[in-house]
């Protein structure tokens, strides 16, 4: 089974903390995703990667950074936290489809970054 | 970006059934579906490719009509397991974006 492991499931910070959100994936998938998740609001995607050392940004960069130095592992970085950064983060990966696009996503378990 | 989901809530009691539609402004290439239930991870539904095709997975089906720019996933004879989150995303041909909708809850009642 694929297994995307997200490093912590609760997170408390202080504001203009740095933070870094981590995620590892077991299945050779080359795209990797992060999103946030709010109620009403849904998946907001904030950065995705294709392949190592290759990144996008999604629909709400601001605020956020990425890193991607081996293809498991992908790392939403905040620098500076702040309150509006309070929320559920979802990493996830997928191969890609032989059509062109992401394929299935795997979804992790999620973290909850409260920003005090 | 984000692909608009309705309705944003429905009740309904076992055995009845469901739809659920997503639409974009922009053209697409492929939807996606997922379901999450209270406290866990999205869980993968089905893909839909441009060309109007329909899938299905048990008694949840879907349908995508590129030209309206929409897709629709229907539950047939809904199930207490069938309770959850439904998200729809979307991708745009060429992309490898996935820009997900607000969701849509279902509560299906005995």
């Amino acid at each position: 089974d694929v297994k995307v492991t997200q490093s912590s499931r609760y997170l408390v910070k202080r504001t203009g903390e740095k933070v870094f959100l981590e995620c590892v994936q077991d299945m050779d998938h080359e795209n990797m995703f992060w999103y946030r998740q709010d109620p009403g609001l849904g998946l907001r995607l904030i950065y995705f990667s294709y392949d190592v050392k290759m990144k996008e940004k999604g629909d709400i960069p601001e605020g956020y950074s990425v890193s991607r130095e081996k293809k498991e592992r992908f790392s939403l970085i905040l620098e500076s936290a702040s309150t509006n950064q309070t929320s559920m983060y979802l990493c996830a990966s997928s191969l890609w489809r032989l059509a062109g696009g992401p394929g299935e996503l795997f979804f992790g378990e999620g973290s909850r970054l409260t920003v005090l | 970006q984000q692909p608009v989901q309705s309705p944003q809530a429905v009740i309904l009691r076992e055995g009845e059934d469901a739809v659920i539609n997503c639409s974009s402004s922009k053209a697409l290439y492929s939807v996606h579906w997922y379901r999450q239930k209270h406290g866990e991870a999205p869980v993968f539904l089905m893909i839909l490719l441009k060309g109007g095709e329909q899938k299905g997975h048990e008694k949840i089906s879907a349908s995508f009509n590129e030209k309206k720019q929409q897709s629709s996933l229907y539950l047939t004879a809904s199930q207490l397991s069938y309770s959850g989150t439904y998200f729809c995303g979307t991708d745009m041909e060429y992309g490898n974006k996935l820009v997900f909708g607000a969701g849509t809850i279902l509560r299906v009642k005995s």
